[in-house]
């Protein structure tokens, strides 16, 4: 069980395109999801958290206009990197914690991000 | 907000030894401490984890040891295998000002030598 699926897996898109990562928990109602940025051979920087049907909450630094979240159900939330540039290539990983309160985050296998 | 420090960056020991691992964190009112382990471009996988209310937790050859009043807590692995070799992330999830966030450490690179 708690099982967290990303899409796509990896995606090379031209600076000024917007891309779409989706993140869904497979066989878990995932009231809260996390997203994060990893660089290599770095720790987890979150981004964002975001809950089931509110606004996502942003980190100190990350623009919002620029990485849109939206958790539209309980088991997806999409992290849209509006007109990319090179320097938002990156690994992105989210992560989902269920119901019920428990602690317990579950990542999804990441997407790796490259802008031409 | 949390501060998460990790040490030692990277860990290098021979097949059979033991491996330790620690964190310190700054806010008293973190009450969970997951750790992860990360292998080369995959997901964060949970080891194990610790709440606030025990002060040690075994699975197997690995376990946690949390020590509140100090705040700090350290990763223990026995007998290591080659197949151990990876990244490992503590994290500490907040208290009330930074509920529901885990702030993760900076990762320590374990290399276990056959």
């Amino acid at each position: 069980g708690a099982v967290v699926s990303q899409h796509p897996s990896w995606v090379i898109c031209k600076s000024g395109t917007s891309v779409k990562i989706e993140c869904r928990s497979l066989d878990f109602q995932a009231t809260t999801m996390f997203w994060y940025r990893q660089f290599p051979k770095q720790s987890l920087m979150l981004m964002a958290t975001s809950n089931e049907g509110s606004k996502a909450t942003y980190e100190q630094g990350v623009e919002k206009d620029k990485f849109l979240i939206n958790h539209a159900s309980l088991t997806l939330s999409t992290l849209t990197v509006t007109s990319a540039h090179p320097e938002d290539s990156s690994f992105y990983i989210c992560s989902a914690r269920g119901d019920g309160g428990r602690d317990t985050q579950y990542f999804g296998p990441g997407t790796r991000l490259t802008v031409l | 907000g949390e501060n998460v420090e990790q040490h030692p960056s990277t860990l290098s020991v021979q097949e059979g030894d033991s491996a330790v691992i620690k964190c310190t964190y700054s806010d008293s009112a973190s009450n969970y401490f997951p750790w992860y382990k990360q292998e080369l471009g995959k997901r964060p996988q949970l080891i194990i984890d610790i709440r606030s209310n025990v002060g040690e937790k075994k699975d197997q050859r690995i376990a946690v040891t949390l020590n509140k009043t100090a705040k700090h807590f350290s990763l223990h692995i026995t007998e290591t295998q080659p197949e151990d070799s990876a990244v490992y992330f503590c994290a500490a999830r907040g208290g009330m000002i930074n509920a529901g966030k885990s702030t993760f450490g900076d990762g320590t690179t374990l290399t276990v030598k056959p």
